[in-house]
């Protein structure tokens, strides 16, 4: 069964400054889509970024990247220029391409400091 | 983000209570499902639906009860809750049922 590890239940960033959030997953599948995902207070599930892993370029939506290493199963997310509105529970998850289940991973709360 | 609309946002209810939750999406898709999101644990899927078909149930106590009636809307019916299942039910929409999926806002549901 595949799993989503988010090994750092909380973190926290300056404003302006750049912050990395980890993740790691387990699969057998080689072809497989993975997110980042972000929740804030108001408790929406905003999707953040999406990579697909046959792809080898990292994804990129403005201000967040993703490190995605393949043969090492992680799949990091980096906020450049953190923002106030940045604050929020970030989740990980994973599903194969054919499939519709999500995987999530538990999470990492991040705070931002003005 | 509009696309994804729940209501009620929040619900209190008795555990002898009859409720239902109710989701729609404005997007054009052609899945849902809904997600169980309690304290401390990862979200858990509950059921999916592709084309107002049920597709997964994943051994989801019989007190909840879901309903697809066309692709834009998705019901979860309560009865008999337990306090244990108080969390934010989450629904989500795709495209198709391999698409990625977009959620609601969530109803936070307490059970007395």
């Amino acid at each position: 069964a595949q799993t989503v590890t988010q090994s750092q239940p909380e973190m926290s960033v300056q404003e302006a400054e750049t912050v990395t959030l980890s993740c790691t997953y387990d699969t057998s599948e080689s072809d497989y889509y993975l997110f980042w995902y972000k929740q804030p207070p108001s408790r929406q599930m905003i999707l953040v970024i999406r990579q697909e892993a046959y792809k080898q370029q990292n994804a990129t939506e403005n201000r967040f990247s993703v490190n995605f290493q393949k043969a090492a199963k992680s799949f990091s997310l980096k906020i450049s220029d953190s923002q106030l509105g940045d604050a929020a529970m970030y989740f990980c998850a994973y599903k194969e391409t054919s499939g519709s289940r999500l995987t999530f991973g538990e999470g990492t709360q991040l705070t931002v400091n003005p | 983000e509009t696309g994804v609309t729940q209501t009620p946002r929040h619900l209190v209810m008795g555990m002898t209570n009859k409720k239902s939750l109710k989701c729609e999406q404005h997007l054009g898709h052609n899945a849902m499902y809904w997600y169980k999101q309690s304290a401390k644990k990862p979200l858990e899927l509950m059921f999916v639906y592709s084309l107002e078909e049920r597709v997964e149930n994943n051994s989801v106590p019989s007190r909840f009860s879901p309903e697809c009636p066309n692709s834009s809307h998705l019901f979860l019916h309560l009865h008999t809750l337990q306090p244990e299942d108080s969390a934010l039910y989450l629904c989500a929409s795709s495209r198709e049922l391999t698409g990625t999926q977009y959620f609601g806002p969530g109803t936070r549901l307490l059970v007395l």
